[in-house]
């Protein structure tokens, strides 16, 4: 079992819509919980992150961790087609410069106009 | 955009070649990381660094070595290339605590 498990999709959706990615982990040592955004061809740019459970709302984004569950969502209020894109959850068990992130394998999300 | 930069952006090499990929940074970040990105896999780290001449391995670092003489700049070498080692390459950085961690643009590296 992979430590970061997240549903690869694709996944389309109409523009407006609600949307709901999701990754589960196995390692209750995680703390730390980000939202990477990956655009084609580009780099990860860090959307959001939270510590331990409870949610983060910033824009259209919220975060949601469950850590009783060992469960992560990112909601994406009115999407838009600029919001066409992979979505990559990541983990790290603490604050200390040593502690390694772990990555999902991402969710690709397609908004449609 | 943070202040990182990758070279080469594309490289085509052959099989038992030696290959050098450059990260620089303006940021005057202390850590800096190597992650290779592969269909189904994600990201996983080969290498980091956590300041000047201190390294350290990743999940996935055989075939691979790197090194830092300047706190701007963190050098990933395939000793000798092999097909398995065809992917995309990131460089990131941080400030600090790695889960704020700034990515650079990639390189594509293809082995033939």
């Amino acid at each position: 079992q992979k430590e970061v498990e997240q549903d690869p999709g694709p996944l389309s959706v109409p523009e407006g819509a609600i949307v709901s990615l999701n990754c589960t982990y196995s390692n209750s040592a995680f703390q730390y919980f980000m939202w990477y955004r990956q655009y084609s061809r580009k780099g990860p740019e860090l959307l959001m992150y939270t510590y331990s459970s409870g949610n983060k709302e910033d824009g259209r984004f919220t975060a949601q961790v469950d850590k009783s569950s060992k469960y992560i969502s990112l909601f994406i209020r009115d999407s838009q087609p600029s919001d066409s894109a992979t979505y990559l959850c990541a983990m790290t068990p603490g604050g200390t410069s040593y502690d390694k992130v772990i990555f999902g394998p991402g969710t690709s999300l397609s908004v449609i106009p | 955009d943070a202040g990182i930069t990758q070279s080469p952006r594309h490289k085509v090499t052959e099989t038992g070649t030696p290959v050098t990929l450059r990260c620089h940074q303006t940021e005057n970040h202390r850590y800096m990381y190597w992650y290779r990105q592969d269909p189904g896999h994600g990201l996983r780290l080969i290498h980091y660094s956590y300041g000047v001449k201190d390294t350290d391995k990743g999940e996935v670092s055989d075939g691979y070595s790197v090194s830092r003489s300047k706190t701007e700049d963190f050098l990933l070498t395939l000793e000798s290339a092999t097909s398995s080692q065809t992917s995309v390459y990131f460089c990131a950085i941080s400030p600090g605590v790695p889960n704020e961690q700034f990515f650079g643009p990639g390189t594509r590296l293809t082995v033939l």
